[in-house]
């Protein structure tokens, strides 16, 4: 069956960047874009960007333009987000999930902390 | 970038009611609209994409309708379990926005 299973929460201080992992398992790799989409806490769904596991290209929110990069490792069916200069506003679950035109699956999602 | 516009913000209900949620678009996105339900600390579940077909495995009291800039989720005869957040995504082109989210609470 279909899995995203994303790595464990971090606690950042403001300013710093970081990097969540999204391994793939149950479906080809390559034949599906991958979300990254986030929630702060009590707050709505927030779509970041899409990655394309062949070739790499990726698309990404004005809000978070120059700030993330979107990677990706065909051989471990692995998609990476890094999200630099952050803030105590990025403080958020963040999750990865499968493209399908809509989106079908999702990871349990990785829970990122801001604070000094 | 296409904006969506769910209303209401939080809907009460009781057990056995029928709900209709909202969903506009700031311009057409033909019938590319998804639903999902979200409970706390939970990813979304997928309920309905290209805003009528239900999903496999979800409930039939589930159903979409729309085109164009305004979709409706009803969901027929509340069970305990529907009772969480929604929320409605367009994927006619990037950024592929989520509305604000509408809250099923127990009246």
């Amino acid at each position: 069956q279909v899995q995203l299973m994303q790595s464990g929460g971090q606690v950042k201080e403001p300013g710093a960047s970081v990097k969540i992992s999204c391994k793939s398992s149950g479906y080809t790799f390559t034949n599906s874009y991958v979300h990254w989409v986030r929630q702060a806490p009590g707050q709505a769904l927030e779509w970041i960007g899409i990655f394309n596991p062949t070739g790499g290209s990726t698309g990404v929110a004005r809000n978070f333009q120059g700030r993330v990069t979107m990677t990706g490792d065909t051989p471990t069916r692995t998609v990476y987000i890094e999200l630099n200069s952050l803030t105590s506003e990025d403080t958020a679950l963040y999750f990865c999930a499968r493209h399908q035109g809509y989106i079908d699956y999702w990871g349990q999602g990785t829970l990122i902390t801001v604070s000094s | 970038d296409i904006e969506l516009t769910q209303s209401p913000s939080t809907l009460s209900a009781s057990v056995g009611d029928r709900v209709t949620i909202t969903c506009r678009a700031s311009e057409s996105i033909i019938s590319w609209l998804a639903w999902y339900q979200q409970k706390p600390g939970k990813p979304p579940k997928l309920l309905l994409y290209k805003a009528s077909i239900l999903e496999t495995g979800v409930s039939s009291r589930f159903s979409g309708s729309g085109s164009g800039t305004e979709f409706t989720l009803t969901i027929n005869s509340l069970q305990p379990d529907d009772f969480a957040t929604y929320y409605c995504q367009h994927y006619k082109s990037e950024p592929y926005s989520f509305g604000q989210g509408t809250r099923l609470d127990i009246k």
